[in-house]
């Protein structure tokens, strides 16, 4: 068990650029999930993904973010003509199917829009 | 709508010390799960204990405890004989029967510093 891994740890870009976050999950995990995180805030569920299929997209979730898991495995998060509005931590969590369960997060991707 | 309240935004005490965090949810599911996660500065979120409502029993784990009051509405984390190490941002979450703990509502956290 390697954790879940997300690259890159940072993550400084220009206001109107596009950019684009990795997770990959714990192997035998089949639900995934992105949640973002604001300074002095708990974080807030964006999307989710069993296996290959999203299955549920939070209203934070704007047209301009797009999340994909193509083989059900890792998964990439995509901002388009990003803002400074979202400057925040994107944390992605994965978990296998079992009842009880819980969400192990990885360390998170720390955006900063300029 | 559900809704998770940390009303607590730092708590500071001295190692040794007894330290008790608060936790206050809304919800109208019946049956629910709640959750604390520990963010230490390196931010990685790290699972504490997952509870379910028809479970209120009290849990102990080493120096952590639980004390889940359906009554009330609170989840509160207790750690006694504080350490250093216990030095992080604590989070109270919670989650419907459906989501069975994946999609998470998240209290606002409580940044506990422990000084020696």
């Amino acid at each position: 068990d390697t954790g879940v891994s997300q690259n890159p740890r940072h993550k400084i870009t220009k206001r109107g650029q596009n950019v684009t976050f990795r997770c990959d999950p714990i192997s035998e995990h089949n639900r995934l999930y992105w949640y973002r995180q604001t300074l002095g805030q708990g974080p807030e569920f964006l999307t989710y993904f069993q296996n290959e299929a999203q299955l549920e997209k939070s209203r934070l979730l704007s047209d301009r973010f797009s999340a994909e898991r193509p083989k059900g495995s890792f998964s990439t998060l995509e901002i388009q003509r990003t803002e400074q509005g979202d400057s925040a931590m994107y944390l992605c969590a994965s978990r296998d199917g079992g009842r009880n369960s819980p969400l192990h997060f990885g360390n998170g991707t720390r955006l900063t829009v300029t | 709508a559900q809704k998770v309240t940390q009303a607590q935004t730092e708590i500071s005490v001295v190692e040794k010390e007894d330290v008790t965090l608060d936790c206050v949810y809304e919800t109208r599911d019946t049956t629910y799960y709640l959750f604390w996660y520990k963010q230490p500065p390196s931010g990685e979120l790290v699972f504490l204990i997952r509870r379910n409502s028809f479970d209120e029993q009290n849990e102990i784990s080493g120096r952590y405890s639980w004390n889940f009051q359906k009554s009330t509405s609170s989840f509160n984390f207790t750690i006694t004989a504080s350490q250093v190490v216990d030095s992080a941002v604590y989070f109270c979450a919670l989650s419907e029967a459906g989501n069975q703990g994946g999609k998470l509502i998240f209290g606002q956290g409580t940044e506990l510093s422990v000084k020696p």
